[in-house]
């Protein structure tokens, strides 16, 4: 069984449309997070969510949006993509809330890319 | 800038060898954690390494952390030709936990 999935794997999408990535994790975790890698390989966290608390990276754009229905599932909503949003997306997943204190369990990743 | 840094950002080695990457931050930390990544799929952790304890061991891994050169390594003893993927460390702040920062990973090669 798959502990953090993400779908789509791939997006290709036009500048300024509005898409969304879904993540669902099965491991019964409290925290959520959503993670952007760029071409250069580093990893930057966008937002961590836990239990209605939500923390946001203050360099992410507004145009993004996490949204969460329930406790296993937080969604990343991307309003009017930008050619700078192409990376690929991670979502993730730990017990403790916040930091490095516990084990991330990551998804495989959505590779967006904008053209 | 980024909080920990690689080093070397490439690495390539024959099997059977030992591989290690070194870290690099500019802060104060909470945790400094290890992950591997294989091309094209997400990060799987290795090794966490909290701020008071200096070594630690999981199989064929070692991980060391030094506070005082604001530096952490990850060995691999006798490698294979699976464990080729890049390797990243993170770290956290201990004013705001929710700071975490990762570096751009050391690419690992083994050659079979």
């Amino acid at each position: 069984d798959t502990a953090v999935s993400q779908t789509p794997k791939y997006l290709v999408t036009q500048m300024g449309n509005d898409k969304s990535i879904k993540c669902e994790q099965n491991l019964g975790h409290d925290t959520m997070y959503w993670y952007k890698q760029d071409s250069k390989k580093f990893l930057k966290i966008m937002f961590s969510y836990n239990n209605k608390e939500l923390i946001i990276n203050e360099t992410v754009p507004n145009r993004f949006s996490p949204k969460s229905p329930d406790k296993a599932h937080l969604n990343l909503h991307i309003n009017s993509l930008e050619l700078g949003d192409s990376a690929v997306y991670f979502c993730a997943s730990s017990q403790v809330a916040g930091g490095l204190a516990d084990t991330q369990y990551f998804g495989p990743g959505t590779r967006l890319t904008v053209l | 800038s980024q909080q920990g840094e690689e080093d070397p950002q490439a690495l390539s080695i024959q099997e059977g060898e030992n591989a290690t990457m070194n870290c690099s931050y500019k802060t104060s930390i909470n945790n400094l954690q290890w992950y591997r990544q294989n091309s094209g799929r997400g990060l799987v952790h290795l090794i966490l390494i909290r701020s008071n304890e200096r070594e630690k061991h999981s199989g064929r891994l070692r991980v060391t952390l030094d506070t005082s050169k604001k530096s952490s390594s990850l060995l691999i003893t006798a490698s294979r030709a699976a464990d080729t993927a890049s390797y990243f460390c993170a770290t956290d702040a201990p004013y705001n936990n929710n700071d975490m920062r990762f570096g751009a990973g050391t690419r690992l090669t083994v050659k079979p």
